[in-house]
């Protein structure tokens, strides 16, 4: 149960388009589509942005997308906003109702 | 309004015990599986444990099996964790989760603050 590998940080100006990255194993990521991704500002817990992969809940900004390919699933943010600045982490599923998530990637608007 | 509310949190020794609280509210509590997630500082989130809907059927980490403990009890629309034989890298902040159907966290509370300490 090793925590999925995101990058500590990326950085973007208003208006680019951003790409984290969470990798995993053939046991958790590579295996299931179950990777969920969070977004978390300070003082509040997570909020769901990205689940099943690449589906958005309703709600959620279109420039939010996910995507998986392998062992590594992705979450790339288009049309940074300053409001996008948070820690956000993946989460799989990982087989027998266990899950595993990611060690979070802080994202600054520069 | 639909929400998750911890409490129980505090400082506590090694060696130490203690026991969180998750109470859901606006949403039918029972027909969820609601599970633990701690955020340690510097290291990212790490999943603890899943209790399904009626508390039949649970899984933990490894980290925590044998040391930590979930229940339920839906007449009160609350979950628990009963941690025992704390160390310090059990510090970090407890989120409680309600799984969806398709198993992802799709409601968070806002955490509460677990420090290891002598």
């Amino acid at each position: 149960q090793s925590a999925l590998t995101q990058p500590a940080s990326v950085s973007g100006s208003p208006g680019q388009s951003i790409t984290i990255s969470c990798t995993g194993t053939s046991s958790d990521v590579g295996d299931y589509d179950f990777v969920s991704w969070y977004q978390e500002k300070p003082g509040k817990g997570p909020t769901m942005i990205i689940h099943e992969a690449n589906r958005r809940p309703s709600g959620v900004s279109n420039r939010f997308s996910g995507s998986k390919s392998g062992n590594t699933a992705s979450l790339t943010i288009s049309g940074l906003q300053a409001e996008d600045e948070a820690y956000y982490y993946c989460c799989s599923f990982a087989g027998s109702n266990t899950f595993v998530c990611g060690t979070g990637t802080k994202v600054f608007v520069l | 309004e639909v929400q998750l509310v911890e409490s129980g949190g505090g400082v506590v020794r090694p060696g130490g015990s203690l026991r969180l609280s998750c109470v859901g509210s606006g949403f039918k509590f029972d027909d969820y599986g609601i599970n633990w997630v701690r955020r340690i500082s510097g290291k990212g989130l790490e999943w603890l444990s899943n209790i399904n809907w009626h508390g039949g059927f649970i899984t933990y980490a490894d980290s925590v099996k044998g040391r930590f403990t979930i229940s339920r009890d839906n007449a009160k629309n609350s979950v628990y964790l009963q941690m025992n034989s704390l160390r310090a890298e059990d510090t970090a902040v407890y989120f409680c989760a309600r799984r969806s159907t398709v198993g992802d966290f799709d409601l968070w509370g806002q955490g509460t603050l677990v420090s290891v300490s002598s």
